[in-house]
């Protein structure tokens, strides 16, 4: 158990929709990072936030937006859902005492039908 | 930009051989770090292993090792006496110095260990 908290689990919506993906980083840990993996692709860096900023941006789409709460738990916001969102979304912290480590939540598989 | 290749799609191994993953990336930095992950099917996202740039030695985790060079700007993890378990995805990542910065992984390395 890496410590980061992703839910859900699974979501299953339609196209057009809105979806709230949210993740519980590891005690100790200022930093939160949101990657996206597409099928049998490697990790795309999306966002991340420490200690409530936002601290570097990859490639997020503009319909996409998250933000990083005082209790340092996160929220990725996924709008106008296309068919291509289909993905596993994951969410890594890191920061804290083993500063250059990120782990990794268990992701949330995010289908759009 | 960093970019990190890994040049194998997909590799077997049976099991209780030795079995080598390569990676090379690219960057114009002194510092930095690398690392290895394993996604089994279940999806996570395990470290396996980490370097420091700065160290010349390297790393070790029970039956995973790296070659890391430097100079060539390469780090490949070697898995000896594979087991079954081992089967995965394997990504090498690599990270800038600097705390606060994103990893960058490479497409991954389907590793399958036969009986």
């Amino acid at each position: 158990d890496s410590g980061v908290t992703q839910t859900p689990k699974h979501l299953i919506t339609a196209t057009g929709q809105r979806v709230t993906l949210r993740c519980s980083p590891r005690s100790g840990d200022l930093s939160v990072y949101w990657y996206q993996q597409s099928l049998d692709q490697g990790l795309q860096f999306l966002i991340q936030y420490y200690n409530g900023e936002e601290r570097a941006k990859g490639n997020i789409l503009e319909r996409f937006s998250a933000q990083q709460f005082p209790d340092l738990h996160s929220e990725l916001n996924l709008s106008s859902l296309e068919l291509g969102d289909s993905a596993l979304y994951f969410c890594a912290s890191g920061g804290g005492l083993a500063k250059n480590i990120q782990y990794f939540g268990a992701g949330t598989r995010l289908s759009v039908l | 930009a960093q970019t990190v290749t890994q040049s194998q799609p997909e590799m077997s191994v049976q099991e209780a051989e030795t079995v080598t993953l390569s990676c090379t990336y690219d960057t114009s930095e002194n510092n930095y770090y690398l690392f290895w992950y394993k996604q089994p099917p279940s999806r996570q996202m395990i470290l396996v292993i980490r370097q420091e740039a700065y160290k010349q030695q390297n790393a070790t985790e029970n039956r995973f090792s790296v070659n890391f060079q430097k100079a060539a700007k390469s780090f490949s993890l070697k898995i000896s006496d594979s087991q079954l378990g081992d089967t995965a995805m394997y990504f090498c990542a690599f990270r800038e110095w600097s705390n606060n910065n994103d990893m960058r992984f490479g497409a991954g390395t389907r590793l399958t260990v036969k009986p």
